[in-house]
């Protein structure tokens, strides 16, 4: 069956390290996104990419990278530079034309201790 | 940053009632509007994708309204279920530029007492 599969789902990290979330997709989308999500907000864009080797800054990018050497995968790495990690995390892909929904993964919980 | 709202932010309902709730998007620039549908510990689903104004939209008891005009969709459900409990995002997809444009509702969380 086609889907997102997100890794870990769960993660803790200490304050000062880098950890990289995991995101693959075997839909064959073009399109792959990074959300965060917190309490009492909607899902926020990280980061996106529409094409292999190419990536563009969402709302809210400061502290985060992303690479996309292939086309089923996008690693999200949450830097120390991000200042309040701590946050669930969503990756999700769309396929071509303008009202295609998105397909998600099941999330990462990343807690900072 | 564009405003969409979801209201309300939760609801109990008890088993065979109907329930419905809002997302309200600005009337401006309108593309698109889709509901998800996200159980707990599983990915959001999409539910509908919705484009045009007076749009009804169906899927088994889960039905959706659209109002370009003035800026809100209707989520419907007739006879909740326990399996209805999730949360319920809108997210507003302006005319300008792809997906990566959509603005999501903080969401509706629906609990089906049985």
């Amino acid at each position: 069956d086609g889907g997102i599969t997100q890794s870990p789902k769960y993660l803790f990290r200490k304050e000062g390290q880098n950890v990289t979330l995991s995101c693959e997709q075997n839909l064959n989308h073009d399109a792959m996104y990074w959300y965060r999500q917190d309490p009492g907000q909607g899902l926020r864009l990280i980061y996106y990419s529409q094409i292999v080797n190419d990536f563009q800054k969402g709302d809210i990018a400061e502290g985060y990278s992303v690479s996309r050497e292939k086309k089923e995968s996008f690693p999200l790495t949450v830097t120390s530079a991000q200042k309040n990690p701590t946050a669930f995390y969503l990756c999700a892909s769309t396929g071509t034309g303008l009202n295609t929904e998105a397909f998600f993964g099941q999330g990462t919980r990343l807690t900072v201790v | 940053i564009l405003n969409v709202e979801q209201s309300p932010q939760s609801l109990h309902v008890q088993e065979g009632d109907s329930t419905n709730f809002t997302c309200s998007f600005p009337s401006s620039n309108f593309y698109a509007l889709h509901w998800y549908r996200w159980e707990t510990a599983k990915s959001p689903e999409a539910l509908f994708v919705m484009t045009l104004n007076g749009d009804e939209k169906k899927k088994g008891r889960i039905s959706a309204t659209l109002n370009t005009k003035e800026g809100y969709s209707y989520l419907y459900i007739k006879g909740s279920q326990p399996e209805d409990s999730a949360t319920y995002l809108c997210a507003f997809h302006p005319y300008s530029g792809g997906y990566q444009k959509v603005t999501f509702g903080t969401g509706t969380k629906l609990q089906v007492i049985p």
